[in-house]
Protein backbone atom coordinates (compact mmCIF):
# COMPACT_ATOMS: atom_id res chain seq x y z
CA UNK A 1 0.00 0.00 0.00
CA UNK A 2 1.31 3.79 -0.29
CA UNK A 3 2.79 5.28 2.55
CA UNK A 4 1.76 8.49 3.64
CA UNK A 5 2.35 11.19 1.73
CA UNK A 6 3.54 14.75 3.08
CA UNK A 7 4.68 17.91 1.59
CA UNK A 8 7.05 19.95 1.40
CA UNK A 9 10.46 17.78 2.49
CA UNK A 10 12.30 20.89 3.75
CA UNK A 11 11.18 24.68 3.98
CA UNK A 12 13.00 27.53 5.57
CA UNK A 13 10.82 30.90 6.05
CA UNK A 14 11.95 33.86 8.44
CA UNK A 15 10.73 34.39 11.90
CA UNK A 16 6.99 36.11 12.11
CA UNK A 17 6.41 34.49 8.55
CA UNK A 18 3.44 31.73 7.59
CA UNK A 19 3.95 28.55 6.37
CA UNK A 20 1.78 25.36 5.57
CA UNK A 21 2.63 21.70 5.68
CA UNK A 22 0.19 18.91 3.71
CA UNK A 23 -0.21 15.49 4.48
CA UNK A 24 -1.99 12.76 2.71
CA UNK A 25 -2.99 9.63 5.03
CA UNK A 26 -2.53 6.01 3.76
CA UNK A 27 -6.14 5.34 2.12
CA UNK A 28 -8.91 4.46 4.59
CA UNK A 29 -7.51 5.35 7.70
CA UNK A 30 -9.40 7.13 9.65
CA UNK A 31 -6.71 8.78 12.34
CA UNK A 32 -4.58 11.38 11.48
CA UNK A 33 -1.98 12.70 13.99
CA UNK A 34 0.40 15.79 13.53
CA UNK A 35 3.77 15.23 15.37
CA UNK A 36 6.22 18.08 15.85
CA UNK A 37 9.90 16.25 16.54
CA UNK A 38 12.81 18.67 17.59
CA UNK A 39 16.27 17.91 16.99
CA UNK A 40 17.18 15.13 19.70
CA UNK A 41 14.68 14.31 20.85
CA UNK A 42 11.16 11.97 20.10
CA UNK A 43 8.36 13.04 18.19
CA UNK A 44 5.65 14.99 20.10
CA UNK A 45 1.61 15.37 19.28
CA UNK A 46 0.65 18.14 18.35
CA UNK A 47 -3.19 17.05 17.28
CA UNK A 48 -5.14 14.02 16.48
CA UNK A 49 -8.04 14.03 14.24
CA UNK A 50 -10.90 10.80 13.90
CA UNK A 51 -11.96 11.63 10.33
CA UNK A 52 -12.68 15.75 10.34
CA UNK A 53 -13.26 16.28 13.80
CA UNK A 54 -10.43 16.86 16.25
CA UNK A 55 -9.68 14.48 18.98
CA UNK A 56 -6.92 15.97 20.71
CA UNK A 57 -5.44 19.42 20.28
CA UNK A 58 -4.76 19.97 23.99
CA UNK A 59 -1.25 20.04 22.84
CA UNK A 60 -1.35 22.63 19.90
CA UNK A 61 -0.02 26.10 20.59
CA UNK A 62 -3.48 27.28 19.41
CA UNK A 63 -2.22 30.92 19.11
CA UNK A 64 -0.21 30.30 16.19
CA UNK A 65 -0.57 26.81 14.95
CA UNK A 66 -3.74 25.41 13.27
CA UNK A 67 -4.33 22.38 11.72
CA UNK A 68 -7.32 21.02 9.69
CA UNK A 69 -9.14 18.14 7.86
CA UNK A 70 -12.13 19.45 6.17
CA UNK A 71 -13.13 16.43 4.55
CA UNK A 72 -11.85 13.57 6.36
CA UNK A 73 -8.35 12.46 4.59
CA UNK A 74 -6.03 15.40 3.46
CA UNK A 75 -4.89 17.25 6.22
CA UNK A 76 -2.62 20.79 6.12
CA UNK A 77 -0.91 22.17 9.65
CA UNK A 78 -0.46 25.98 9.24
CA UNK A 79 1.81 28.63 11.51
CA UNK A 80 0.98 31.69 11.74
CA UNK A 81 3.59 33.81 12.34
CA UNK A 82 6.76 31.55 12.76
CA UNK A 83 9.10 31.41 15.91
CA UNK A 84 12.93 30.53 15.65
CA UNK A 85 11.90 27.57 18.32
CA UNK A 86 9.05 26.19 16.08
CA UNK A 87 12.35 24.74 13.51
CA UNK A 88 11.48 21.37 13.66
CA UNK A 89 10.39 17.92 11.53
CA UNK A 90 6.61 17.68 10.98
CA UNK A 91 5.69 14.50 11.22
CA UNK A 92 2.20 13.51 9.91
CA UNK A 93 1.16 9.77 10.72
CA UNK A 94 -2.53 7.73 10.12
CA UNK A 95 -3.88 4.59 11.79
CA UNK A 96 -6.95 2.50 10.74
CA UNK A 97 -9.83 3.05 13.08
CA UNK A 98 -10.42 -0.85 12.95
CA UNK A 99 -8.99 -1.67 16.05
CA UNK A 100 -5.19 -1.71 14.56
CA UNK A 101 -3.04 0.63 16.66
CA UNK A 102 -0.07 0.80 14.62
CA UNK A 103 0.82 4.56 13.15
CA UNK A 104 2.14 4.79 9.79
CA UNK A 105 4.53 7.68 9.57
CA UNK A 106 5.34 9.78 6.40
CA UNK A 107 8.53 11.23 5.46
CA UNK A 108 8.09 14.48 7.57
CA UNK A 109 8.60 18.45 6.59
CA UNK A 110 11.79 19.93 8.03
CA UNK A 111 11.15 23.50 9.14
CA UNK A 112 13.95 26.18 9.72
CA UNK A 113 13.04 29.69 10.73
CA UNK A 114 15.53 31.96 10.61
CA UNK B 1 0.05 12.46 31.69
CA UNK B 2 2.19 9.92 30.67
CA UNK B 3 5.82 10.07 30.54
CA UNK B 4 8.46 8.33 28.73
CA UNK B 5 12.06 7.81 29.68
CA UNK B 6 14.43 6.12 27.45
CA UNK B 7 18.41 4.90 28.54
CA UNK B 8 20.78 4.94 27.70
CA UNK B 9 21.27 7.82 25.14
CA UNK B 10 23.88 6.31 22.80
CA UNK B 11 25.03 3.33 22.68
CA UNK B 12 27.78 1.54 20.88
CA UNK B 13 28.47 -1.73 19.75
CA UNK B 14 30.65 -4.37 17.75
CA UNK B 15 29.06 -5.84 15.05
CA UNK B 16 27.69 -9.38 16.54
CA UNK B 17 27.10 -7.98 20.06
CA UNK B 18 23.49 -7.59 21.53
CA UNK B 19 22.24 -4.12 22.10
CA UNK B 20 19.86 -3.55 25.06
CA UNK B 21 17.72 -0.19 25.10
CA UNK B 22 15.29 0.46 27.95
CA UNK B 23 12.10 2.14 28.71
CA UNK B 24 9.93 3.08 31.59
CA UNK B 25 6.86 4.48 31.65
CA UNK B 26 4.67 6.45 34.00
CA UNK B 27 0.75 6.13 32.96
CA UNK B 28 -0.63 2.14 34.88
CA UNK B 29 -3.36 2.93 31.88
CA UNK B 30 -1.16 2.16 29.01
CA UNK B 31 -1.25 -1.17 27.03
CA UNK B 32 0.61 -0.36 23.88
CA UNK B 33 4.31 -0.22 23.60
CA UNK B 34 5.58 0.01 20.29
CA UNK B 35 9.45 0.64 19.11
CA UNK B 36 10.18 2.61 15.56
CA UNK B 37 13.92 3.31 14.16
CA UNK B 38 15.16 6.12 12.64
CA UNK B 39 17.53 6.29 10.00
CA UNK B 40 18.96 9.86 9.27
CA UNK B 41 16.68 11.87 7.65
CA UNK B 42 14.22 9.20 7.56
CA UNK B 43 10.19 8.50 8.69
CA UNK B 44 10.50 6.57 12.29
CA UNK B 45 9.22 2.94 10.88
CA UNK B 46 7.81 0.58 13.07
CA UNK B 47 10.05 -2.57 14.09
CA UNK B 48 8.04 -4.15 16.73
CA UNK B 49 5.29 -3.51 19.27
CA UNK B 50 3.58 -5.35 22.15
CA UNK B 51 1.06 -5.15 24.10
CA UNK B 52 0.21 -5.84 27.52
CA UNK B 53 -1.14 -8.99 27.55
CA UNK B 54 1.99 -10.32 26.21
CA UNK B 55 5.10 -10.22 27.72
CA UNK B 56 7.31 -10.73 25.20
CA UNK B 57 7.32 -11.04 21.99
CA UNK B 58 10.37 -11.78 19.05
CA UNK B 59 10.86 -11.25 15.37
CA UNK B 60 14.05 -12.90 14.55
CA UNK B 61 17.00 -10.87 15.52
CA UNK B 62 14.35 -8.37 17.66
CA UNK B 63 12.81 -9.33 20.99
CA UNK B 64 10.46 -6.98 23.45
CA UNK B 65 9.57 -7.47 26.77
CA UNK B 66 7.30 -6.24 28.61
CA UNK B 67 6.79 -6.22 32.79
CA UNK B 68 3.79 -4.22 33.46
CA UNK B 69 4.14 -4.31 37.11
CA UNK B 70 7.49 -2.41 36.93
CA UNK B 71 5.92 -0.13 34.10
CA UNK B 72 8.73 -1.12 32.18
CA UNK B 73 9.97 -2.89 28.66
CA UNK B 74 12.88 -3.23 26.74
CA UNK B 75 14.15 -3.65 23.15
CA UNK B 76 16.91 -6.53 22.32
CA UNK B 77 18.73 -6.46 19.27
CA UNK B 78 20.73 -9.62 18.69
CA UNK B 79 23.58 -10.41 16.00
CA UNK B 80 23.92 -6.71 15.49
CA UNK B 81 24.75 -5.63 12.21
CA UNK B 82 26.01 -1.91 10.77
CA UNK B 83 22.69 -1.41 9.32
CA UNK B 84 20.93 -1.54 12.48
CA UNK B 85 22.72 1.68 13.05
CA UNK B 86 19.92 4.04 13.55
CA UNK B 87 18.10 6.08 16.41
CA UNK B 88 15.68 4.00 18.26
CA UNK B 89 12.08 5.00 20.31
CA UNK B 90 10.06 3.64 22.51
CA UNK B 91 6.58 5.37 22.62
CA UNK B 92 3.83 4.28 25.17
CA UNK B 93 -0.20 4.67 24.24
CA UNK B 94 -3.38 3.48 25.40
CA UNK B 95 -5.00 1.24 22.79
CA UNK B 96 -7.59 2.09 20.37
CA UNK B 97 -5.84 5.03 18.05
CA UNK B 98 -5.17 7.15 21.27
CA UNK B 99 -1.37 9.05 20.56
CA UNK B 100 1.87 7.79 21.18
CA UNK B 101 4.11 9.49 23.75
CA UNK B 102 7.75 9.16 23.21
CA UNK B 103 10.94 8.40 24.59
CA UNK B 104 13.98 10.93 23.55
CA UNK B 105 15.39 8.38 21.99
CA UNK B 106 19.02 5.87 21.47
CA UNK B 107 21.33 6.05 18.97
CA UNK B 108 22.98 2.94 18.23
CA UNK B 109 26.28 2.84 16.36
CA UNK B 110 27.10 -0.95 15.27
CA UNK B 111 30.71 -0.95 14.36
CA UNK B 112 32.53 -2.93 12.30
Amino acid sequence: EAGVAQSPRYKIIEKRQSVAFWCNPISGHATLYWYQQILGQGPKLLIQFQNNGVVDDSQLPKDRFSAERLKGVDSTLKIQPAKLEDSAVYLCASSSSAGSDTQYFGPGTRLTVL
Amino acid sequence: GENVEQHPSTLSVQEGDSAVIKCTYSDSASNYFPWYKQELGKRPQLIIDIRSNVGEKKDQRIAVTLNKTAKHFSLHITETQPEDSAVYFCAASISGNTPLVFGKGTRLSVIA
